[in-house]
């Protein structure tokens, strides 16, 4: 079983609709939490970075943490075609020598 | 600024030859790292540095070494590389191990 789970989609949303991305991880140890963005041949570029459980707006970003059921989300509103991407949920633990464990990441594309 | 660059943006080489990645960071992070990615995949953790000692290595083959010549540069050395070693590569930093990575726009390598 990997360590985080992340359905490699892919999602196709119009314009302006919510895209819902979310991961499970399996790990309670996992205390950090971040979502990456990653254009086609380009590098990943952080979102988002939450730290234990709840909720953190950035614009039109919100990622939720739910420690309980292992749970992580990213919500991105009013979607845009720049937002098309691959988004891949990461986090790490202490105890794991902070080695970032990624998942499959969840290509996203939003049609004009 | 949270940026790292990379140099060059794409290498073409044979097996028989020896090359070298560059990365750099600015933003005084005293942890760097060299990841590898595939096509569709998140990518693959491959060295950690510590305040320019390795700190893990992940059971990389020898025809990869990497150096920390200094707190803002990581370098890795290819040498007799195979096919399948064609990839990005990516580097990252962060201001300690256990804060979050800031990726560089990577390397595409291909290995003919």
């Amino acid at each position: 079983q990997k360590e985080v789970e992340q359905d490699p989609g892919p999602l196709s949303v119009p314009e302006g609709a919510i895209v819902s991305l979310n991961c499970t991880y399996s790990n309670s140890a996992f205390q950090y939490f971040m979502w990456y963005r990653q254009y086609s041949r380009k590098g990943p570029e952080l979102l988002m970075y939450t730290y234990s459980s709840g909720n953190k707006e950035d614009g039109r970003f919100t990622a939720q943490v739910d420690k309980s059921s292992k749970y992580i989300s990213l919500f991105i509103r009013d979607s845009q075609p720049s937002d098309s991407a691959t988004y891949l949920c990461a986090t790490f633990a202490i105890l794991n020598d902070y080695k970032l464990s990624f998942g499959a990441g969840t290509t996203v594309t939003v049609r004009a | 600024d949270t940026e790292v660059t990379q140099t060059p943006k794409h290498l073409v080489m044979g097996m028989t030859n020896k090359k070298s990645l560059k990365c750099e960071q600015h933003m005084g992070h005293r942890a760097m790292y060299w990841y590898k990615q595939k096509a569709k995949k998140p990518p693959e953790l491959m060295f950690v540095y510590s305040y320019e000692k390795l700190s893990i290595n992940e059971s990389v083959p020898s025809r990869f070494s990497p150096e920390c010549p200094n707190s803002s540069l990581l370098n890795l050395h290819l040498h007799a590389l195979q096919p399948e070693d064609s990839a990005l590569y990516l580097c990252a930093s962060s201001q300690d191990a256990e804060e979050t990575q800031y990726f560089g726009p990577g390397t595409r390598l291909l290995v003919l």
